[in-house]
């Protein structure tokens, strides 16, 4: 079975900084995928960037960037220019890909806070 | 986008009853469905797998017979928690995974107060 730690339960940033949020993760599989939720007041489960493992290039979206280490199972997200909208709880997430249709592992999530 | 529904989005029901969530993909075939429970301020876990015209899997832990699984068609899947208890007051995530993209795409969720 898979698991996916992330250790910072609540962040802080001014608007407009740069944060990273942390995420590693245990499997042995090879064949997977991670992915960043964001999940707002609303509760409204919002995807916000997926990584397949067989690549080596890190996975981007605007102004949400990933640093996957495949050897070291550590998957992070780099938000910049963060705004007040991005103000929500960030999980973390691992899907098997082989083969059938997997369930999400989420991690415990990272509540982040943009401060104006 | 792909867009999931989920009916009703609040539910208050007394203890003992029976309550029945429905997840629908609205423009787009899932021939799997996903059902996670999350309790305040914590993450989700996944309950079980939906799979159109077979049985449910279910994860370690999770009473089948108390959340009894329904995917009768390639847009629909329904959980009833049978015979609820206080303890079973949560907020109820589907998914639905894109039979061409493979992605999974989240509905609003349904709170349930069981009283």
């Amino acid at each position: 079975a898979q698991t996916v730690t992330q250790s910072q339960p609540e962040m802080s940033v001014q608007e407009a900084e740069t944060v990273t949020l942390s995420c590693t993760y245990d499997t042995s599989e090879n064949n997977y995928y991670l992915f960043w939720y964001k999940q707002p007041p609303s509760r409204q489960m919002i995807l916000v960037i997926r990584q397949e493992a067989y690549k080596q290039q890190n996975a981007t979206e605007n102004r949400f960037s990933v640093n996957f280490q495949k050897a070291a199972k550590s998957f992070s997200l780099k938000i910049s220019d963060s705004q007040l909208g991005d103000t929500a709880m960030y999980f973390c997430a691992f899907m098997y890909s082989g083969g059938g249709a997997d369930g999400l592992t989420f991690g415990k999530g990272t509540h982040l806070i943009i401060q104006p | 986008g792909a867009v999931v529904s989920q009916h009703p989005s609040r539910v208050i029901c007394k203890s003992g009853t029976s309550v029945k969530i429905e997840c629908r993909s609205l423009d787009f075939q899932a021939t799997t469905m996903f059902w996670y429970r999350q309790f305040p301020k914590k993450s989700l876990m996944l309950m079980a797998t939906s799979n159109e015209g077979s049985k449910a899997t279910y994860e370690q832990g999770v009473e089948k017979d108390k959340f009894l699984i329904n995917h009768a068609s390639l847009t629909l899947s329904t959980l009833t928690v049978t015979s609820a208890h206080p303890e079973d007051s949560s907020f109820y995530i589907c998914s639905a995974r894109d039979d061409l993209k493979g992605t999974q795409y989240f509905g609003p969720g349904t709170r349930l107060l069981v009283l």
